[in-house]
């Protein structure tokens, strides 16, 4: 069964503060996507990643991916308010579909 | 960048009439398109794919016959929800990948069905 997790599903954190999304999936693939949803929003496009070893960074926001422990994480610097979202893994599991992860809310605390 | 373009973005309908959501790619082609639904406070679920020119591939337990697509151009897909009823109600999102942008998949704005 193709599956991707996502830990946590919740997540406070103060302003500041450091933290790490984890998500982990269930048979190989090299083509795992990070996504960010606002409240009734669409998904926005945050990182590709495409190859083991792979990371990508974009302001306070770094991916990675490490293929052989089929796990990507998603890691947060000096959170700022402006971070709070739910932000989603996907997985391609070959077929050029995607497999979304549970999702983890985050809320940044000021 | 790509750009895809999702129509309209929220309905209120009645229990019983159907609806129409459309998907537009407005600068490049998309031989394939997908639909995904999304509930209140969960994760998206892949519905169908949608490819042009022929018939959708939809997801185990989907009703195809409720679910009504059709991919008619290179730029358009359409999803019609046919007798809607309450447990219809959701967040519908297309995505579509633009080739040349590399392994990118871009998503319309969604859409919010409400049933009566």
């Amino acid at each position: 069964e193709l599956k991707v997790e996502q830990n946590p599903l919740f997540l406070s954190m103060q302003e500041g503060k450091n933290y790490t999304i984890y998500c982990n999936y269930s048979t190989t693939s090299d083509r795992l996507y990070w996504y960010r949803q606002d409240p009734g929003k669409s998904l926005e496009s945050l990182f590709v990643l495409l190859s083991n070893g792979a990371v990508k960074q974009e302001g306070r926001l770094m991916a990675s991916l490490d293929t052989k422990a089929r796990l990507s994480t998603l890691h947060i610097t000096a959170a700022v308010h402006d971070l709070s979202a739910t932000y989603f893994c996907a997985v391609d599991f070959g077929n050029e579909k995607l497999t979304f992860g549970t999702g983890t809310r985050l809320t940044i605390i000021p | 960048g790509a750009v895809v373009s999702q129509h309209p973005s929220w309905v209120i309908c009645k229990s019983g009439t159907s609806v129409k959501i459309e998907c537009r790619s407005l600068d490049f082609q998309a031989t394939t398109m997908f639909w995904y639904r999304q509930f209140p406070k969960q994760s998206l679920m892949l519905m169908a794919t949608s490819n042009e020119g022929s018939k959708a591939t939809y997801e185990q337990g989907v009703e195809k016959d409720k679910f009504l697509i059709n991919h008619a151009s290179l730029t358009l897909s359409t999803l019609t929800v046919t007798s809607a009823h309450p447990e219809d109600s959701s967040f519908y999102i297309c995505s579509a990948r633009d080739g040349s942008s590399g392994e990118k998949l871009f998503f319309g704005s969604g859409t919010q069905l409400s049933v009566l």
